[in-house]
């Protein structure tokens, strides 16, 4: 069956301009996680949702970031502004539920803000 | 403040012997902890899993101890093959949400 699938695999951008990152989570995982690694870091969560709502949006570091899950089923990550900071790999994950023990990860997205 | 540590970054093991990855976390009140595989380009796979109440769990060739005295895990990988070579992710958890370790590369030479 179908992974998580991410797009796109990689974005360059321009300091200051906006960007879009799409995340389709496995069929019937109610549950969507974004997360984002640095060079040499661990993924660091940013946000949970729980159907179309974001249950926990305390990982996002600033309010130029924003995501949306507008049907329950594929998410986007917003970064306006992007600083050079925010180049990273974006990880999105799903799970069947909540209080599921297994995230299934999909293969990320390189942003570098240059 | 690092709330999950993997103070190795990298390890190499010859084919054959034994892998032990490291862990250290500092909370007391994780739920469980888990184990994630990363190989270039693709996202972390999920490997083995612990609960907070049990001391090992054993899947194949993989092991995990955990040792709650020392808040302390460890990961197992009995006999090493070269298809193991990948940045092994620990993470601990609570309810949903996921803390990692920063990752230990571990390469596996035939």
């Amino acid at each position: 069956g179908a992974g998580v699938s991410q797009t796109p695999s990689n974005k360059v951008t321009e300091k200051g301009k906006y960007v879009e990152l799409r995340c389709d989570p496995i069929s019937g995982h109610t549950a969507l996680y974004w997360y984002r690694q640095s060079l040499g870091q661990g993924p660091e969560f940013l946000i949970y949702f729980q159907g179309t709502g974001a249950a926990d949006d305390s990982g996002l570091p600033n309010d130029r970031f924003f995501a949306v899950r507008p049907e329950g089923s594929v998410s986007t990550l917003k970064i306006q502004r992007t600083e050079r900071g925010d180049s990273a790999v974006y990880l999105c994950a799903s799970s069947l539920s909540q209080g599921d023990n297994e995230q299934f990860f999909g293969p990320g997205t390189r942003l570098t803000v240059l | 403040d690092q709330q999950v540590k993997q103070n190795s970054p990298s390890l190499s093991v010859q084919e054959g012997r034994i892998s032990i990855l490291n862990c250290d976390y500092t909370n007391s009140m994780f739920d469980y902890f888990l184990w994630y595989k990363k190989y270039p380009a693709e996202g972390p796979t999920f490997l083995i899993s612990i609960s907070s109440i049990k001391d090992k769990n054993e899947d194949g060739r993989f092991t995990v101890f955990l040792n709650k005295s020392a808040k302390h895990l460890s990961l197992h990988i009995v006999p090493s093959q070269p298809g193991d070579s990948a940045v092994y992710f620990c993470a601990a958890v609570r309810t949903y949400k996921y803390i990692f370790g920063t990752g230990t590369r571990l390469k596996v030479l035939a």
